[in-house]
């Protein structure tokens, strides 16, 4: 599975747009990038998931250009409760198909 | 949306003793359930693979022994932390993914808070 390099930590406030990127060289073709999100002492939820150009849903967009050697995750307007721990992960998919967590990138949103 | 549920929470156990801690998915089948451990202020680290009626797959540098497997039904893998020692105090978690699904999301459990004294 292709490693994957993001921040270690952002610093944002309430309100702002949040973007994390993170790069992942050497993406297999059958691979996903997925992100997930973390606060203290509980499991990991999944954000959002994508395999090319652009992915929105409720609380997210996903960006991933043609090359697919980076993507970026996008928070709109983010408040105090999205302090958190997002990963990202590049993944062959498939329920027995392993998750391999990197550092995570800390976001502290402050007011 | 999928729940996968652990048990217990939270447990504090003499050092020499063994813990054993469920994950269950309860609205779906999972042939394969994950076990990580995380540390704190690090990231969380696989285990092991539980797949349902064989053995578990164990990552490098885990001992099979110390952390047994079982996970005898669809919806249940138990983790055994055997002769528990300080150093094994951690955060567990499990997750699983539907086994009727492609590349969806992994769910995971809110973890398990181990404390050996």
């Amino acid at each position: 599975l292709a490693k994957t390099t993001q921040p270690i930590s952002m610093d944002s406030y309430e309100g702002q747009e949040v973007n994390i990127t993170c790069s992942h060289n050497n993406i297999a073709t059958n691979d996903y990038i997925t992100w997930y999100q973390q606060f203290p002492s509980q499991g990991p939820r999944f954000i959002i998931q994508g395999y090319k150009t652009k992915v929105t849903n409720e609380v997210a967009s996903l960006f991933i250009p043609a090359d697919r050697k980076s993507s970026t995750l996008s928070l709109p307007r983010v408040s105090l409760s999205d302090t958190a721990v997002y990963y990202c992960l590049v993944e062959r998919g498939g329920a027995t198909n392993k998750l391999i967590f990197g550092t995570g990138t800390l976001l502290a949103v402050q007011p | 949306g999928a729940v996968v549920s652990q048990h217990p929470s939270w447990v504090i156990c003499k050092s020499g003793t063994s813990v054993k801690i469920e994950c269950r998915s309860l609205d779906f089948q999972a042939t394969t359930m994950f076990w990580y451990r995380q540390f704190p202020k690090q990231s969380l680290m696989l285990m092991a693979t539980s797949n349902e009626g064989s053995k578990a797959t164990y990552e490098q540098g885990v001992e099979k022994d110390k952390f047994l497997i079982n996970h005898a039904s669809l919806t249940l893998s138990t983790l055994t932390v055997t002769s528990a020692h300080p150093e094994d105090s951690s955060f567990y978690i499990c997750s699983a993914r539907d086994k009727g699904q492609g590349a969806t999301e992994a769910f995971f459990g809110q973890g398990t808070r181990l404390t050996v004294v």
